[in-house]
């Protein structure tokens, strides 16, 4: 079975530029997560979908952080204008579905770097 | 509102010794338990879950946890360390669906 499929894995940015993550859930999978990883921290949620809604965007900063899940499937998130401290590593996930006990399986992560 | 507390950011031990990674959480209601495995550049994988059946829940590789209510604890425990269990650990709370991590525990093993 697939894994969770994350691309870029790697982005060096300036600040103020825009980047945007790709992400591909395990198939079947209606439930999809991007967490933020910031060095020496845990993962933090970004934003949830049960299928193309979203569940959970609390911590979102949605002054410069968008994500779009338009078909149910795939997601991206983007960032525009990124600053230094996005620098982190993001984390797409996915689970059957938003229940507590669903197991969240990640994808490998996209490292960004903002100088 | 619910949190995570991992109470040993780093953790040592010689190969072939126990290990005990400490997890102490709070949330309102009866919460999934999760403890997660990150290796250098790879993905969290998961190595065992508490979802209010068996108190104490067996994983991959050896590991295991106890969920104890009274304490709000949940411990990870292997018998004998081995090199490849050096990594970063993270203990996980879900709740209503909404997840949170804690911060990790990094475990070194010492041949």
């Amino acid at each position: 079975e697939a894994g969770v499929a994350q691309s870029p894995r790697y982005k060096i940015i300036e600040k103020r530029q825009s980047v945007a993550f790709w992400c591909n859930p395990i198939s079947g999978h209606a439930t999809l997560y991007w967490y933020q990883q910031i060095l020496g921290q845990g993962p933090k949620l970004l934003i949830q979908f049960q299928n193309n809604g979203v569940v959970d965007d609390s911590q979102l900063p949605k002054d410069r952080f968008s994500a779009e899940r338009l078909k149910g499937v795939d997601s991206t998130l983007k960032i525009q204008p990124a600053k230094l401290e996005d620098s982190a590593v993001y984390l797409c996930a996915s689970s059957l579905g938003g229940g507590s006990g669903n197991t969240i399986y990640f994808g490998e992560g996209s490292w960004l770097t903002v100088v | 509102a619910q949190s995570v507390t991992q109470l040993d950011s780093h953790v040592s031990v010689s190969e072939g010794t126990p290990v005990l990674l400490r997890c102490n959480y709070s949330s309102s209601y009866s919460p999934s338990l999760f403890w997660y495995v990150q290796h250098p550049n790879k993905g969290l994988q998961l190595l065992l879950k508490y979802t209010s059946a068996a108190t104490l829940v067996k994983g991959i590789n050896g590991f295991e946890a106890e969920f104890k209510k009274s304490e709000t604890s949940f411990h990870l425990t292997k018998p004998s360390a081995h090199m490849s269990d050096a990594a970063e650990y993270f203990c996980v709370v879900i709740n209503a669906g909404k997840s949170t991590f804690g911060d990790g525990t990094t475990l070194t093993v010492k041949p």
